[in-house]
């Protein structure tokens, strides 16, 4: 199994400002990536951390919008640049394992005002 | 665009009654994993079943995986209180590396 610190769990942000969310695995993953969950809805894959190199990036998500970095095999941080109202969600954390099984952390849970 | 759609969206039963819900996907699969969310917050894995597999249990938990249906079930025995949650499921199509979840259920156990 993988254990994930996730933090903040919650914040409280000005629109037109920017938080990052650090995720810490306690061993050394490949596959890591970073999850958004709109209020009621699904998880949606924002993007791929990959160590040492750009973060791919699913289709409407974009790197000048959520920065990450990826600079070792147990560390990764999300940013969410220039938030708006509609950026308030839960962005999680998540790492897959050698069992290929997929662990999340707890979530960080965002309200931009 | 999201692989899995769960079915049903919602579902309440008796305390001690059995939940059943279903997920069916798209693409050829690896392996199909199963998900609890409590109110909002982090995933919990429930049980991870592989294409070549047919069925698993874990405790009051059974999984079964129909390829040529493309379609998982997820069978709760003996509910309890505890069982209230959402239940997501989630597929890594074959040969790419990330997992695509599905709407979810949502689980209410009546008392």
């Amino acid at each position: 199994s993988a254990v994930i610190s996730q933090k903040p769990s919650r914040d409280i942000c000005q629109r037109g400002t920017s938080l990052t969310i650090q995720c810490q695995v306690d061993s050394q993953v490949t596959m890591m990536f970073w999850y958004r969950q709109q209020p009621g809805q699904s998880l949606t894959l924002i993007a791929t951390a990959n160590q040492g190199s750009e973060a791919t990036y699913e289709s409407g998500f974009v790197i000048d919008k959520f920065p990450i970095s990826r600079p070792n095999l147990t560390f990764s941080t999300l940013t969410v640049s220039n938030m708006s109202p509609e950026d308030s969600s839960i962005y999680l954390c998540s790492v897959r394992t050698a069992s290929n099984i997929q662990y999340f952390g707890a979530g960080t849970r965002l309200s931009v005002l | 665009s999201q692989q899995g759609e769960e079915d049903p969206q919602a579902l309440s039963i008796q305390e001690g009654e059995n939940a059943t819900m279903n997920c069916s996907y798209k693409t050829s699969i690896n392996n199909l994993q199963w998900y609890r969310q409590n109110s909002g917050r982090g995933l919990v894995h429930l049980i991870l079943i592989r294409s070549n597999e047919r069925e698993k249990h874990s405790g009051r938990l059974r999984v079964t995986l129909d390829t040529s249906k493309k379609s998982s079930s997820l069978l709760i025995t003996a509910s309890r209180a505890a069982d209230t949650a959402s239940y997501f499921c989630a597929t890594d199509a074959a040969g790419r590396d990330k997992i695509i979840f599905g709407k979810g259920t949502r689980l209410h156990i009546l008392p």
